[in-house]
């Protein structure tokens, strides 16, 4: 079964520095998604992208977040400044139509310290 | 934006036993409604989801009903096993976009053998 596949698994960075969060989502897939999940709390959006551009984001995607395709695989999500409190569970999605649910991937961890 | 409520936050069942898990959505335009399950340290899985036409949908032991006047839906789990333990979540579309989600707070089910 096709895998939303993100890297590292796990990633402990310094507060203040910038990390770059990996995703290869589904191939067909044309929708994508990340969406972050602080420890114990529920699945939160942050951004969708379609197209080469971000269609929607929320309010904790600041101007600290950016995403980017830079090829015609790769899904990334970038954070250019990390705070304590950007620590969470970060998910990768993809979809191949809006009105389909999504795949996720397995995540990666964030531990800003 | 949706706002999605989600009972109860846990629940116990003995092997064998129905599982129901209750969600109420805010948005009377939200025409889609997903079931995520999320075992430890994996990304979340659909497993079920319903769309506004039908009025119930049902997968080998897992069943979704959807009340559209009431503006509720419900995870149905039948003749649990321990491979069902997990965190389970439900979802509606955010306000503003079909496509992107709003997740409720999750429902730790744990299945005693």
């Amino acid at each position: 079964e096709p895998e939303v596949t993100q890297t590292p698994s796990h990633q402990v960075t310094q507060m203040g520095q910038e990390v770059i969060l990996r995703c290869v989502p589904i191939s067909n897939h044309l929708y994508f998604y990340w969406y972050r999940q602080i420890l114990g709390q529920k699945v939160e959006f942050l951004v969708s992208f379609y197209n080469n551009e971000i269609s929607e984001k929320s309010e904790i995607f600041d101007d600290q977040f950016s995403v980017e395709r830079p090829d015609g695989s790769n899904f990334t999500l970038k954070i250019r400044s990390t705070k304590l409190e950007d620590s969470a569970m970060y998910f990768c999605a993809s979809s191949v139509d809006t009105y389909y649910g999504y795949t996720f991937g397995s995540g990666t961890r964030l531990t800003v310290v | 934006g949706e706002n999605v409520e989600q009972h109860p936050s846990t629940l116990s069942v003995q092997e064998g036993d129905s599982a129901v898990i209750k969600c109420t959505y805010s948005d009377s335009a939200s025409n889609y409604f997903p079931w995520y399950k999320q075992e430890l340290g994996k990304g979340p899985q659909l497993i079920i989801d319903i769309r506004s036409n039908v009025g119930e949908k049902k997968d080998q032991r897992i069943a979704v009903t959807l009340n559209k006047t009431a503006k509720h839906f419900s995870l149905h789990i039948t003749e649990t096993q321990p491979e069902d333990s997990a965190v389970y979540f439900c979802a509606a579309p955010m306000k503003s976009s079909g496509d992107k989600l709003t997740f409720g707070t999750g429902t730790r089910l744990a299945v005693r053998p």
